[in-house]
């Protein structure tokens, strides 16, 4: 079954404390993409990556990283997380930049 | 840049009424079009997709929307909702990189 899956769903963290969310897929997608998701502004890009090793700034890259290093797992990183990062945030693959796109379940984040 | 407005942010109806959420987006050449549906508490599932072809597209769940090129717009229609129907909507679209309009949550009462 095709299947972006994250983790972890929930997470609660104090600021400044280093996170890692967790994004894997098993469809052989080249392009993964993180977004996170606030009331009243829709979903907003990231990071993105076209390939292993290829990865780029999305629209609201700011206090985030990310990583690929093979081709199914694309990690987001949180070095010092602030409250404005509270957020429901989202893993997604897809064969290409404007394709369809497979979302993972979520991550709630709240960071106090 | 290429942008998604949609136009309705909360619509309330009764169940068996006729349901249209606007999408136009701002891009002038080819682009895939979406939408998306988001079940409350759950991740977002594909509704219907247009790529090329017949402009009105049919996805599940008896959704349909329709491309009309000359307004920009790909707007989501279904002729009856059902409870089942409440969640959120998002139009997106797909250039270089999928841009997802604002959303619409939709809430149909019994």
């Amino acid at each position: 079954e095709a299947q972006v899956t994250q983790n972890p769903r929930y997470l609660i963290t104090v600021t400044g404390k280093k996170l890692t969310v967790t994004c894997s897929q098993n469809m052989n997608h080249e392009y993964m993409s993180w977004y996170r998701q606030d009331p009243g502004l829709g979903l907003r890009q990231i990071y993105y990556s076209m390939n292993v090793e290829v990865t780029d700034k999305g629209d609201v890259p700011e206090g985030y990283k990310v990583s690929r290093k093979e081709k199914r797992n694309f990690p987001l990183i949180l070095e010092s997380p602030s409250p404005n990062q509270t957020s429901l945030y989202f893993c997604a693959s897809s064969s290409g930049p404007s394709g369809k796109a497979f979302f993972g379940q979520g991550t709630r984040l709240t960071v106090v | 840049a290429q942008s998604v407005s949609q136009h309705n942010h909360h619509v309330i109806l009764s169940e068996a009424a006729s349901l249209e959420l606007g999408c136009n987006y701002s891009y002038g050449g080819t682009v895939n079009l979406f939408w998306y549906v988001q079940y409350p508490g759950q991740h977002l599932q594909l509704l219907l997709k247009y790529f090329s072809g017949d402009p009105l597209v049919k996805g599940i769940k008896g959704f349909e929307a329709e491309f009309i090129k000359s307004k920009f717009s790909f707007n989501l229609r279904k002729p009856s909702v059902q409870w089942s129907d409440t969640a959120e909507y998002f139009c997106a679209v797909g250039f270089q990189k999928l841009v997802f309009g604002t959303g619409t949550r939709l809430l149909v009462s019994p």
